[in-house]
């Protein structure tokens, strides 16, 4: 069965540091998605990405933030200069349509 | 814009016995629903989904939930359960067409005590 897989599953990093964050969404799908959770709370949508641009982003999502596809295989997440605030576990989803997100198994970030 | 309120944070309950996980929406615009589930150190799968039809949608490992438009309520629910469905649960939104976010509820940790 096709899957949705992330690397690497967890990453420890230096405030003030630059991560990328890796997702290879299922083959055929065409939108593609980053979530974060905080630990104990809710699943936060970040971004949507559609032939090959932002669709969405939310109010979390800033200039710290960017996605790109650099293949047709990968989907990252890049966070420029990490804070600590943004240790999270983050989870790469992706879709054929809209009526049902495949998510990954999450990278746990931890931002010392 | 929507929102989804997960009642209980957690649900205990001892095995075999049923459970009902409750879930509220709020949005202006018509929603698809769904329920994923999240097993410890893993990603989310999903349990079910309701996009249109039947209000009453059956879902994997026995899950059911029904949908009611008037109450706004999403409630997930289950006649018997095991040890083996001791995870963290989420309801879901999203209004559908496009690449379309996921607004996502709190969660509820059920734990199964034999």
């Amino acid at each position: 069965e096709p899957e949705v897989t992330q690397t690497p599953s967890h990453q420890v990093t230096q405030m003030g540091q630059e991560v990328i964050l890796r997702c290879v969404p299922i083959s055929n799908h065409l939108y593609f998605y980053w979530y974060r959770q905080i630990l104990g709370q809710k699943v936060e949508f970040l971004v949507s990405f559609y032939n090959n641009e932002i669709s969405e982003k939310s109010e979390i999502f800033d200039d710290q933030f960017s996605v790109e596809r650099p293949d047709g295989s990968n989907f990252t997440l890049k966070i420029r200069s990490t804070k600590l605030e943004d240790s999270a576990m983050y989870f790469c989803a992706s879709s054929e349509g809209w009526n049902e997100q495949f998510f990954g198994p999450g990278t746990r970030l931890t931002v010392l | 814009a929507q929102s989804v309120t997960q009642l209980d944070s957690q649900v205990p309950v001892f095995e075999e016995a049923p459970v009902e996980l409750r879930c509220n929406y709020s949005s202006s615009v018509s929603v698809y629903l769904f329920w994923y589930v999240q097993y410890p150190n893993q990603g989310l799968q999903l349990l079910l989904k309701y996009l249109s039809g039947s209000t009453l949608v059956k879902g994997i490992n026995g899950f059911e939930a029904e949908f009611n438009k008037s109450q706004t309520s999403f409630h997930l629910r289950k006649p018997s359960v095991h040890i083996s469905d001791t995870a963290e649960y989420f309801c879901a939104v999203t209004t559908g067409q496009g690449a379309q976010k996921l607004v996502f509820g709190q969660g509820t940790r059920l734990t199964i005590n034999p």
